[in-house]
C-alpha cells in the first residue's frame, strides 16, 4: 500500500485556470506538508498542517490555498495559475516532531502551466 | 536559523569506485540531519538520519554518513558505487518545532550523482 499518495501525477493547464492536487496518507501521522521543487530541483516548504490546523505558511501567494478535511488528507488548490507556478509539488507526512523521525513523501505532481 | 550547503552540484564516479557527497550545515540547535535520495521522476526516499545518537550513521543500500560537529559536516559515503545509485541526493536539516510549530525540513541544493560504467 502506498503510504503517501498524490493525484494527479501530471497536470498540464493554461494560465489563469484553477486546479487542485490531492494528497492522502495512511500512516496515521498528525502532520502533513506541501513542498515545491523548482526547475533547479530546489525543495522548499510551502505549508504544514497538524491535525487539520495550519501551522506553517511560508509566504506563499494567496492564490495557493491548502485544505485539510481530516488529518489523513491535505489538498492544494491553486487559483489563477501563472507560468511561474510550473514545478513539482510534493506532499509529505510525519509525526508531529520531525527531528527524530523521517518525513514520508509522495511521488510528486508535475504541474506545467502553458 | 538552520541551513545546509551541499558543496558539489554534480559528482561523477565510475562503477565500483567510492562515492563522497559533501554537506555542511549551520544550526543554532543540536541538529537532526538527513540524507534523502530522489531517483529520476520519483519521490524522495530517506537514506539515513542522524538524531544525536551515534555519529556514524548507516543507511540503506550501503550508504553511511558521519556527523562531525567540529567541522559542521555530514558527508555521505559509499565504498563502491553501483549504476542504480545514479540519482539526486539531498542533505537536509530539520528545524525543530517551536511553540505551536511542527518543525520542518530544510533542504540543500542537491547533488546529482552520475555513475559511469
Amino acid at each position: 500500500d502506498t503510504a503517501v499518495s498524490q493525484t494527479p501525477k501530471y497536470l498540464v493547464t493554461q494560465m489563469g485556470n484553477d486546479k487542485s492536487i490531492k494528497c492522502e496518507q495512511n500512516l496515521g501521522h498528525d502532520t502533513m506538508y506541501w513542498y515545491k521543487q523548482d526547475s533547479k530541483k530546489f525543495l522548499k516548504i510551502m505549508f504544514s498542517y497538524n491535525n487539520k490546523e495550519l501551522i506553517i505558511n511560508e509566504t506563499v501567494p494567496n492564490r495557493f490555498s491548502p485544505k485539510s478535511p481530516d488529518k489523513a488528507h491535505l489538498n492544494l488548490h491553486i487559483n489563477s495559475l501563472e507560468l511561474g507556478d510550473s514545478a513539482v509539488y510534493f506532499c509529505a507526512s510525519s509525526p508531529r516532531d520531525i527531528r527524530n523521525t523521517e518525513a514520508f513523501f509522495g511521488q510528486g505532481t508535475r504541474l506545467t502551466v502553458v | 536559523a538552520q541551513s545546509v550547503t551541499q558543496l558539489d552540484s554534480h559528482v561523477s564516479v565510475s562503477e565500483g569506485t567510492p562515492v563522497l557527497l559533501r554537506c555542511n550545515y549551520s544550526s543554532s540547535y543540536s541538529p537532526s540531519l538527513f540524507w534523502y535520495v530522489q531517483h529520476p521522476n520519483k519521490g524522495l526516499q530517506l537514506l539515513l538520519k542522524y538524531t544525536s545518537a551515534a555519529t556514524l550513521v548507516k543507511g540503506i543500500n550501503g550508504f553511511e554518513a558521519e556527523f562531525k560537529k567540529s567541522e559542521t559536516s555530514f558527508h555521505l559515503t559509499k565504498p563502491s558505487a553501483h549504476m542504480s545509485d545514479a540519482a539526486e541526493y539531498f542533505c537536509v536539516v530539520s528545524e525543530p518545532p517551536g511553540s505551536g510549530n511542527t518543525g520542518k525540513l530544510i533542504f540543500g541544493q542537491g547533488t546529482t550523482l552520475q555513475v559511469k560504467p
